[in-house]
């Protein structure tokens, strides 16, 4: 197992335009997270899925922007109509609910949108 | 709501100087802290992490102490490397909840 892998890695796209990103989890974990970090700051937390299911989504998710994890494996963010404001690094991560509680993520490497 | 509070950045050192880098947070409950770690080009790696008060993360000759009378989780290292190089993320995960909040970062860059 390689950890998280996210592609594309970039993406450059017009105002306006639909983009999707995928990413594939470690496969034995069953928790899925997308965050959003833009330059100069921390990653926000966007959604995650347990399984299939998508347990929590936050305010930032705006109706602009879907996520699917349909077989609980890799998982896609969807942005559409896409503003210039979306331009940032999204981060997708994965961990399992068996571990301890204190247990962190393990991230993947990102895919940075920008948008013309 | 959960936040993270970390201290104003850029940070420059010479090699072997010691670091603190110092953060806050604010939570209900007993969150789990954690540290995380950005190299260029690269995502985020879990550094250290502390899930109870006065427990201690290190990894790596970095430490952080759970104190939750001052509700910090301060990052230290005695003698910075150039390869310590990074933008550094203060983290907690709330009890009520599986996501988790970070600081804005602290970039660091150790000069030889």
């Amino acid at each position: 197992d390689t950890g998280v892998s996210q592609d594309p890695r970039h993406k450059i796209t017009k105002r306006g335009q639909n983009v999707t990103f995928r990413c594939d989890p470690i496969s034995e974990h069953n928790r899925l997270y997308w965050y959003r970090q833009t330059l100069g700051q921390g990653p926000e937390f966007l959604t995650y899925f347990q399984n299939e299911a998508q347990l929590e989504k936050s305010r930032l998710l705006s109706d602009r922007f879907s996520a699917e994890r349909p077989k609980g494996s890799f998982s896609t963010l969807e942005i559409q109509r896409t503003e210039q404001g979306d331009s940032a690094m999204y981060l997708c991560a994965s961990s399992i609910t068996r571990g301890p509680p204190g247990d962190g993520y393990t991230f993947g490497s990102g895919t940075r949108l920008t948008v013309v | 709501g959960d936040s993270v509070t970390q201290m104003e950045g850029p940070v420059t050192l010479s090699e072997e100087a010691f670091l603190t880098i110092n953060c806050t947070y604010t939570a209900t409950g007993y969150p789990s802290l954690f540290w995380y770690v950005q190299y260029p080009g690269e995502g985020l790696q879990l550094l250290l992490k502390a899930t109870k008060a006065d427990d201690k993360g290190s990894n790596k000759g970095f430490e952080a102490t759970y104190r939750k009378e001052t509700t910090s989780f301060h990052l230290e290292k005695g003698s910075v490397q150039v390869s310590d190089s990074a933008v550094y993320f203060c983290a907690l995960r709330g009890t009520s909840g599986s996501r988790l909040t970070f600081g804005e970062g602290t970039q660091l860059t150790v000069n030889p």
